[in-house]
């Protein structure tokens, strides 16, 4: 199947501080991608879909200045965290789409984020 | 509001006999349904889909069925083996509507007992 690479795997970083993670599609090219967030126990909760060449589209509720999104190449992605607090600490992850319509998302493998 | 749901955190099952997930939906606009499994740190894996013009898909030991009229589908692994212990998630989405974007249920942990 498709693959998607995410980095960083984890990363932990101080309170105050930026963090970027990279989604990329390794084996084809990804017109769509999407952010996901993932508290424990609890499901992945869409953040945003970016479109190449285009501004992403966030969900209610999530800030669009605190987690930036650039899709700037059909298989490159990525999601900057600004000033993250104790509270952004979750599992990230990243999902791409080859088309629109329907067909499956291929998934990173997520990131950890934890901010002390 | 979660829109997709499933109702069981957990099931456990012995090893070779059928493992059940259920999930329900109340969007009457989703047309596509996929079942991922996830392990722990990982991001989910795409396991078998059905468009709403089916009610049966079958891959290998994995089928899912979807019942329209109840709004439910149901993922059947047969026979089931260790390495199916993970978390499985149901996902939907409108995509003939072009909102292409997944939602997802809460996930049941499949544990299968040798």
């Amino acid at each position: 199947g498709a693959v998607v690479s995410q980095h960083p795997s984890w990363v932990i970083c101080k309170s105050g501080t930026s963090v970027k993670i990279e989604c990329r599609s390794l084996d084809f090219q990804a017109t769509t991608m999407f952010w996901y967030r993932q508290f424990p126990k609890q499901s992945l909760m869409l953040m945003a879909t970016s479109n190449e060449g285009s501004k992403a589209t966030y969900e209610q509720g999530v800030e669009k200045d605190k987690f930036l999104i650039n899709h700037a190449s059909l298989t490159l992605s990525t999601l900057t965290v600004t000033s993250a607090h104790p509270e952004d600490s979750s599992f990230y992850i990243c999902s791409a789409r080859a088309s629109t319509g329907n067909t499956e998302a291929f998934f990173g493998q997520g990131t950890r984020l934890t901010v002390v | 509001d979660q829109q997709v749901k499933q109702n069981s955190p957990s099931l456990s099952v012995q090893e070779g006999r059928i493992s059940i997930l259920n999930c329900d939906y109340t969007n009457s606009m989703f047309d596509y349904f996929l079942w991922y499994k996830k392990y722990p740190a990982e991001g989910p894996t795409f396991l078998i889909s059905i468009s709403s013009i089916k009610d049966k898909n079958e891959d290998g030991r994995f089928t899912v069925f979807l019942n329209k009229s109840a709004k439910h589908l149901s993922l059947h692994i047969v026979p089931s083996q260790p390495g199916d212990s993970a978390v499985y998630f149901c996902a939907a989405s409108a995509g003939r509507t072009g909102a292409n974007n997944l939602f997802f249920g809460t996930g049941t942990r499949l544990t299968v007992i040798p």
